[in-house]
């Protein structure tokens, strides 16, 4: 069983549209995360989150991005008008109950803008 | 932030050899992980190894924190071992992974 779940597995979009990207951590912790991996690059940080808050974002999370977790389960990935840029595999990661504790990554979304 | 540098980046093996990956750091570190990604996309997580050493079946990997470097060991490749390795290393605080540019395997049989 997966720790942590996302949906959908791939989501196809016509550039300009919103997104929403979900997560569901199987367990109830506190540190949760999301990466971006363009085509064929390495792996990228967006955006941490703890206690329910963002607590770092990198320079790639800019306005279109935002990130909630509405019913203290779901943790979702919003982009407000998609660019072609976006394209990309989006993980969705949570920590432990510290911040030196291993992070466990689910199966990823891949989202393709047209 | 910390620079992580893999090598190889591209690793082409024949079914039953071995093979080492190296993962450089720049900086101290207070996590350390090695993901395989398979050919979906997954990242499977291999180990979490900050330090020391751990083994699981083939697979090994190293740490050695004091001089920045982890190591991955693969005995007996198989074909299903092709795909991308990345190591993934967080510093202290909150924990963000930086990652590497990965090693690209290809096991031919």
């Amino acid at each position: 069983e997966p720790e942590v779940t996302q949906t959908p597995s791939h989501q196809v979009t016509q550039m300009g549209q919103e997104v929403i990207l979900r997560c569901v951590p199987i367990s109830n912790h506190l540190y949760f995360y999301w990466y971006r991996q363009i085509l064929g690059q390495k792996v990228e940080f967006l955006v941490s989150f703890y206690n329910n808050e963002i607590s770092e974002k990198s320079e790639i999370f800019d306005d279109q991005f935002s990130v909630e977790r509405p019913d203290g389960s779901n943790f979702t990935l919003k982009i407000r008008s998609t660019k072609l840029e976006d394209s990309a595999m989006y993980f969705c990661a949570r920590g432990g109950r510290a911040s030196n504790q291993p992070q466990h990554f689910g199966d990823g979304t891949r989202l393709s803008i047209l | 932030g910390i620079q992580v540098e893999q090598s190889p980046p591209d690793l082409i093996l024949q079914e039953g050899a071995n093979s080492t990956l190296r993962c450089n750091f720049s900086d101290s570190v207070n996590n350390l992980q090695w993901f395989h990604q398979n050919p979906w996309g997954q990242l499977i997580n291999l180990f979490y190894i900050p330090s020391g050493t751990k083994q699981n079946g083939r697979l090994s990997a190293t740490t050695v924190a004091t001089e920045r470097y982890s190591l991955l060991y693969i005995s007996s490749s198989q074909t299903t071992d092709s795909g991308v390795y990345f190591c993934a290393v967080a510093s202290h605080g909150f924990n963000k992974f930086y990652f590497g540019s990965g090693t690209k395997l290809n096991v031919k049989p």
